[in-house]
C-alpha cells in the first residue's frame, strides 16, 4: 500500500458545526502533515506530527484541532469555522527525512 | 529564509511542443529540489527530484537539472501531451528539516 487516503473527499459544513477530516497511511511513515491549499495557491503547512507527537504548529487558529491516535491515522477536527476557511485540505506522510506522499485532499466548503 | 520562485502562468502550448517551466531558489546549505504536479481536483504527486548539485531528475519524459551555480531547477519536456495539463509546483527541502518550501505554481494548458 503506497497511498495516503483522505476522507471525505468533499465536505460542506455550517459555521456552528463540528466535523472531522481523516487521513490514513499504511506505509510505516512516522511523520504526517496537514496542509491547507486555497485556489490557485501553493499548499501551506498547518501541522506536523512526528512519531505521533505534534512537532510543528504553524500558528493555526484553535478552531482547527489535529489529532494523531496512532502511527497510521491523522485527524483534523473542525469547529466554528469561517467561510474563509473553505479550501482543499491535504494530508501527507513521509519517512523521517523522506519524500512527502500526498493524499488527494478534502475539499471543504464552509457556509 | 528559504524561497522558491517560479514563472507565472498560465503556460499554453500546443500538443508536441517543447516545455520549459523556470524555477529558481534561495536557500542556505544544500537543499533537495522537487517538482510536484497537481491534476485538476487532485492532490500533489511527486514528479521528480534531485538531491545534490548537477543531479538530473527525470520521470514520464520530464527532466530537471539541479544547477547550484544559477540556483535553478527548470522543468523541461520535449513533447507535451494534452494529459500533461496540470499545475506544476517547484519545491525545496532544506536538509535542516523535512519541511517543503513551495513556489507559487505554474498552470500548464496543452491544446490538441
Amino acid at each position: 500500500d503506497t497511498e495516503v487516503t483522505q476522507t471525505p473527499k468533499h465536505l460542506v459544513m455550517g459555521m456552528t458545526n463540528k466535523k472531522s477530516l481523516k487521513c490514513e497511511q499504511h506505509m510505516g511513515h512516522r511523520a504526517m502533515y496537514w496542509y491547507k491549499q486555497k485556489a490557485k495557491k501553493p499548499p501551506e503547512l498547518m501541522f506536523v506530527y512526528s512519531y505521533e507527537k505534534l512537532s510543528i504548529n504553524e500558528s493555526v487558529p484553535s478552531r482547527f484541532s489535529p489529532e494523531c491516535p496512532n502511527s497510521s491515522l491523522l485527524n483534523l477536527h473542525l469547529h466554528a469555522l469561517q467561510p474563509e476557511d473553505s479550501a482543499l485540505y491535504l494530508c501527507a506522510s513521509s519517512l523521517a527525512q523522506g519524500d512527502l506522499i500526498f493524499g488527494s485532499g478534502t475539499r471543504l466548503t464552509v457556509v | 529564509g528559504d524561497s522558491v520562485t517560479q514563472m507565472e502562468g498560465p503556460v499554453t502550448l500546443s500538443e508536441e511542443a517543447f516545455l520549459t517551466i523556470n524555477c529558481t531558489y534561495t536557500a542556505t546549505g544544500y537543499p533537495s529540489l522537487f517538482w510536484y504536479v497537481q491534476y485538476p481536483g487532485e492532490g500533489l504527486q511527486l514528479l521528480l527530484k534531485a538531491t545534490k548539485a548537477d543531479d538530473k531528475g527525470s520521470n514520464k519524459g520530464f527532466e530537471a537539472t539541479y544547477r547550484k551555480e544559477t540556483t535553478s531547477f527548470h522543468l523541461e519536456k520535449g513533447s507535451v501531451q494534452v494529459s500533461d495539463s496540470a499545475v506544476y509546483f517547484c519545491a525545496l527541502r532544506n536538509n535542516a528539516g523535512n519541511m517543503l518550501t513551495f513556489g507559487g505554481g505554474t498552470r500548464l494548458m496543452v491544446k490538441p
